[in-house]
């Protein structure tokens, strides 16, 4: 079975700084995706970024990337510039490319606060 | 942009009682799906849902829940008879024939 581990359950940030959010996963599987989540307060979960398993460049998109260890199973996501509205709670899922539903199995969230 | 919706956004229910969290999935998706969240634990994949039929659940979703698609529209996840450990954040989300799935803001069920 798969599992998604966030160790850091509360992050902050000065705006403007950079953050890194860790996210470690185990499979056996060797063909996943895997997805970073954004929740802001009272709102819907939005994607933020995906990360296809048999891509060794790590995705990017604007001020949000990754840096996917695919032999290590770690997936971080960098926000750089912090702004305020990047305020949320952030999980990290793990799909696999095989499975017929595509459902998510997430992490434990970790919840980021940018300070002006 | 279309949204997933889910009402109600709080339900508080007595032990026993039957509950009904609903979700209108945005229009032209074909897939469907309920997780929820107890307090400070993981995002739980519960049931997905395609072309009128159950696809997939979890070993959570046991004989007291149900779903259904009763008009083409709503999506509906029922709790026949709700335990206290049920409390949790339901979360209803939607897809159509791509990977990324699209969130509601969820429900927060409250069993006392």
């Amino acid at each position: 079975a798969q599992t998604v581990t966030q160790s850091q359950p509360e992050m902050s940030v000065q705006e403007a700084e950079t953050v890194t959010l860790s996210c470690t996963y185990d499979t056996s599987e060797s063909n996943y995706y895997l997805f970073w989540y954004k929740q802001p307060p009272s709102r819907q979960m939005i994607l933020v970024i995906r990360q296809e398993a048999y891509k060794q460049q790590n995705a990017t998109e604007n001020r949000f990337s990754v840096n996917f260890q695919k032999a290590a199973k770690s997936f971080s996501l960098k926000i750089s510039d912090s702004q305020l509205g990047d305020t949320a709670m952030y999980f990290c899922a793990f799909m696999k490319r095989t499975s017929g539903t595509y459902k998510y199995i997430f992490g434990t969230g970790t919840r980021l606060k940018v300070l002006a | 942009e279309p949204e997933v919706t889910q009402t109600p956004s709080h339900q508080v229910t007595q032990m026993g009682q039957e509950v009904i969290l609903r979700c209108v999935p945005i229009s032209n998706h074909l897939y469907f799906y309920w997780y929820r969240q107890i307090l400070g634990q993981k995002v739980e994949f519960l049931v997905s849902f395609y072309n009128n039929e159950i696809s997939e659940k979890s070993e959570i979703f046991d004989d007291q829940f149900s779903v259904e698609r009763p008009d083409g529209s709503n999506f509906t996840l029922k709790i026949r008879s709700t335990k206290l450990e049920d409390s949790a954040m339901y979360f209803c989300a939607s897809r159509p024939d791509r990977l990324e799935q699209y969130f509601g803001p969820g429900t927060r069920l409250t069993v006392t």
